[in-house]
């Protein structure tokens, strides 16, 4: 079954850095989504990659898809604090694409210092 | 994109008893999904609800413990059963949309915590 890996686990920045979230899978993947989620809410819908080598952004996050479709990177430029959250990425669970059942990573804590 | 709308978002309940979970999407879609997400955990795929048909449950899900019903192609409903401690979780809707049918959105979650 596939399996996502995101790393850092969690993460602590001065306001104004750049990060990066990274997420890894052992199978290809056929549909990477990435989420925010604040405390105890709902999730956010960020970005959805498909193509191998695939970028897309939106305002200061950018997420890319590796050429092997077994990588995804979250950056975010220039932080700031309504960018703390978890971030978690999700993927199609069947080699089939457009199965839309997703697995998910462990998530990411991001926490902006000021 | 869609809007999902659950209730309730935070519930305490008491062991034993059962509470059932709405969700609301502002347009037709085809498949809904429901996830759960355990404190400090991931989420994971409870079951998969499509409209005039049975739901089908992930593996470790079962109906007896979380019946859900989709009356229509707008409105879905969880029911948590005989709740235990264990049940405390975040629980989730999700739908399909967008062009191409490919975009996965989340409701604002159920927060049920079992005293």
């Amino acid at each position: 079954s596939q399996e996502l890996e995101q790393s850092p686990q969690s993460l602590i920045v001065q306001e104004g850095k750049n990060l990066t979230i990274n997420c890894t899978s052992s199978k290809t993947l056929y549909g990477l989504y990435w989420y925010k989620q604040k405390y105890g809410e709902g999730l956010i819908f960020l970005m959805m990659l498909q193509k191998g080598g695939e970028e897309k952004s939106h305002e200061k996050i950018t997420a890319k898809l590796d050429e092997k479709k077994q990588q995804s990177s979250l950056h975010i430029t220039a932080s700031q604090p309504s960018h703390a959250g978890i971030y978690l990425c999700g993927a199609d669970s069947a080699a089939i694409q457009g199965a839309q059942k997703l697995v998910f990573g462990q998530g990411t804590r991001l926490t902006i210092n000021p | 994109s869609a809007v999902i709308s659950q209730k309730p978002s935070r519930d305490i309940c008491q062991r034993g008893t059962s509470l059932t979970i709405q969700c609301q999407v502002d347009s037709q879609v085809t498949m809904m999904f429901w996830y759960r997400q355990q404190p400090g955990q991931s989420l994971t795929l409870i079951a998969t609800a499509n409209q005039g048909s049975e739901a089908t449950y992930e593996s470790g899900f079962v109906i007896d413990k979380f019946p859900i019903s989709r009356p229509n192609l707008t409105f879905s409903t969880l029911t948590v059963s005989n709740m235990s401690p264990e049940d405390s979780s975040i629980y989730l809707c999700s739908v399909i949309q967008g062009a191409g049918g490919n975009t996965i959105y989340f409701g604002e979650g159920s927060w049920l915590t079992v005293v």
